[in-house]
């Protein structure tokens, strides 16, 4: 009965890659966001998509780039990986204007 | 610029002892107030929230805290601390009514360590 889900939890993968991370969560939620935390843990909001549509766009590179198939999944792919974007990734959800409940990561580690 | 700061990057505290960890904010409009917690290795779990009414709230875990609008703090507080509570605590900010997109500034965190 997890609320928010993401896969993989760990990943590891080299320098160029492409990888994605997906994200499911059966809150009945209408907002969907992923949030990236780096190495001295600072969490900052990358995307928000709000049933399907995306209403947060923070700078972010263009290799990031979301998906969202339905309001219950946010998938996150990622282009050309580079060292910098070894991180952990979360994945939220709410309700508008209510609290974000948060999935358990994605640690990327890029070699 | 919408911000938060958390004073305290690290704090110790012996078990059983009372603890506040602290939140500044700098937000232009009534903000929407979180403190989370994160275990290692794990997610963020919500503690508590401020949305409007009475300025002391109650949280899980025995954790309340004050929001002190002409501070523009929100402090965590807790009477006794068990070893169970050490993590990473995180305080953040949202915005109110037409503004609120749902984006959350987080602070950078504290570290709370509990000594047996």
């Amino acid at each position: 009965d997890t609320a928010v889900s993401q896969t993989p939890k760990y990943l590891v993968t080299q320098m160029g890659n492409d990888k994605s991370i997906k994200c499911e969560q059966n809150l009945g939620h209408d907002t969907m966001y992923w949030y990236k935390q780096d190495s001295k843990k600072f969490l900052k909001i990358m995307f928000s998509y709000n049933n399907k549509e995306l209403i947060i766009n923070e700078t972010v590179p263009n290799r990031f780039s979301p998906k969202s198939p339905d309001k219950a999944h946010l998938n996150l792919h990622i282009n050309s990986l580079e060292l910098g974007d070894s991180a952990v990734y979360f994945c939220a959800s709410s309700q508008v204007l209510t609290e974000q409940y948060f999935g358990p990561g994605t640690r990327l580690t890029v070699t | 610029a919408q911000s938060v700061t958390q004073p305290d990057i690290h704090i110790t505290v012996s078990e059983g002892a009372s603890l506040e960890l602290r939140c500044n904010y700098s937000y232009g409009a009534t903000p929407y107030l979180f403190w989370y917690v994160q275990s290692p290795g794990q997610g963020l779990q919500l503690l508590l929230k401020y949305f409007s009414g009475d300025t002391l709230v109650q949280g899980i875990k025995g954790f309340e805290a004050e929001f002190k609008r002409s501070q523009s703090s929100f402090n965590l507080r807790k009477p006794s601390v068990h070893w169970s509570d050490a993590a990473e605590y995180f305080c953040a900010v949202g915005a109110q009514g037409s503004s609120n997109t749902g984006k959350l500034i987080f602070g950078q965190g504290t570290t709370l360590q509990v000594k047996p």
